[in-house]
């Protein structure tokens, strides 16, 4: 197991498109996390899931978002109608609580939407 | 409202001189805090929590509950600190340590 894995590495939309990002936690980890990183900001928590269930949601996440872990293993992180302002590094995290309060970090998928 | 503060953006030192990465935080319960590092070209990784009282690779943090703070500190920078340092909290719930608020972060430059 390498890790927590993103796909795509990097994501080039045009304003009002949809975009669908993947994450593969580690194996048997049961936590699956999203954050948002933008330029000079430390991440933003989105969402997070246990197994394939989806247990918060940020405030901050508007409608156009949503998230998925349909079989509890892999994760889909979906961005209808974009906007320049979700221009962000999307993060993804997994984590087994019988390991402590510890987040594995993926690489993130960098999206810029023109 | 939770909230974490590193006022230092930027931090250069030499080699072999100390470093103390600030961090501040508010929240009215008892929180966990955590210091996430970023070495170049790598992921974001874990370096310490304070529930553990761990030295990792040489650094320290203590949580001063009076000043709502959680500094990070080394006693001899080596060029391979230099990283991207962000400091975390968790409301400590077993539901939702995972969530975590992250200061804006401190780039750290060390200087041979």
């Amino acid at each position: 197991d390498t890790g927590v894995s993103q796909n795509p590495r990097h994501k080039i939309t045009k304003r009002g498109q949809n975009v669908t990002f993947r994450c593969d936690p580690i194996s048997e980890h049961n936590r699956l996390y999203w954050y948002r990183q933008t330029l000079g900001q430390g991440p933003e928590f989105l969402t997070y899931f246990q197994n394939e269930a989806q247990l918060e949601k940020s405030r901050l996440l508007s409608d156009r978002f949503s998230a998925e872990r349909p079989k509890g293993s892999f994760s889909t992180l979906e961005i209808q109608r974009t906007e320049q302002g979700d221009s962000a590094m999307y993060l993804c995290a997994s984590s087994d609580p019988g390991q402590g309060e510890k987040l594995f970090f993926g690489s993130g998928t960098q999206l810029s939407v023109l | 409202a939770q909230r974490v503060t590193q006022p230092e953006k930027l931090l250069s030192v030499f080699k072999g001189a100390p470093v103390e990465l600030k961090c501040n935080y508010s929240y009215s319960g008892s929180p966990e805090l955590f210091w996430y590092v970023q070495y170049s070209r790598q992921r974001l990784q874990l370096l310490l929590r304070h529930i553990s009282r761990e030295s990792i690779k040489g650094f320290t943090a203590d949580l001063n509950k009076g000043e709502t703070s959680f500094h990070l500190k080394k006693p001899f920078a080596q060029e391979e600190d230099s990283a991207m340092y962000y400091c975390a909290l968790s409301a400590g719930l077993t539901d939702s340590w995972g969530k975590l608020q992250f200061g804006a972060g401190t780039q750290v430059v060390v200087t041979p």
